[in-house]
């Protein structure tokens, strides 16, 4: 069972700070990594996708690839209260599976003005 | 571009009533996809469609069935909804040379 595990959070920052959301993953052959936001009642948003070991960089995100301990993390710096959300990891299968995303159960973050 | 569309948003069903999901994307996907997603369980695969012509289960696909109809549609049925489906269902397409998917607005589905 391929599994893909984030901490459900929720977990709390001050405005202007940098949040670090956590995906370890156990399926050692998956190539591609993404992360969605989710507000409350809404449907996943893709926000960023990485494919290659190390950092990708999109404004205030930050992707982080780690294949060799199965590692991903996304960081939002100077977090705003409209980073509020529900952030997801998806992590592609391998082989014939690698179009089928496993998804994390997501991280609760909260931003505090 | 509309995106990924999905009809209906909310609705109400009796248990062992049918009805059909619709899903339909304008953005040339090649794969398309059939979610649920359940207070505590995260995002589960229901059936995929990997191209026109084809479908597969995933990990939840029993009480459902899917068709792609064309490429641009893929709709998924209840025969006898149960109250175990109530759940919130999200379509999803992929393609054009990435494996990223995106998500249409949702179906709130309520079996009573």
């Amino acid at each position: 069972q391929k599994e893909v595990e984030q901490n459900s959070g929720p977990l709390s920052v001050p405005e202007g700070a940098i949040a670090s959301l956590n995906c370890t993953y156990s399926d050692r052959g998956s190539q591609s990594f993404f992360w969605y936001r989710q507000y409350s009642g809404k449907s996943p948003e893709l926000i960023m996708f990485i494919y290659s070991n190390g950092d990708k960089e999109d404004g205030r995100f930050t992707a982080q690839l780690n294949k060799a301990s199965q590692y991903v993390s996304l960081l939002i710096r100077d977090s705003q209260p409209s980073d509020s959300a529900t952030y997801l990891c998806a992590v592609t299968g391998s082989g014939g599976s690698n179009y089928k995303l496993t998804f994390g159960k997501g991280t609760l973050l909260t931003v505090n003005p | 571009n509309a995106g990924v569309t999905q009809t209906p948003k909310f609705q109400v069903l009796k248990t062992g009533q049918s009805m059909t999901l619709q899903c339909a994307q304008d953005m040339n996907h090649n794969s398309m996809y059939w979610y649920r997603q359940d207070p505590g369980m995260g995002l589960r695969l229901i059936y995929y469609s990997a191209s026109e012509g084809t479908t597969d289960k995933g990990e939840v696909p029993n009480g459902y069935n899917v068709s792609r109809l064309n490429k641009r549609e893929f709709s998924l049925r209840l025969e006898s909804a149960a109250p175990s489906q109530t759940s919130v269902y999200f379509c999803a397409g992929a393609g054009g040379g990435g494996y990223e998917q995106y998500f249409g607005p949702g179906t709130r589905l309520t079996v009573t």
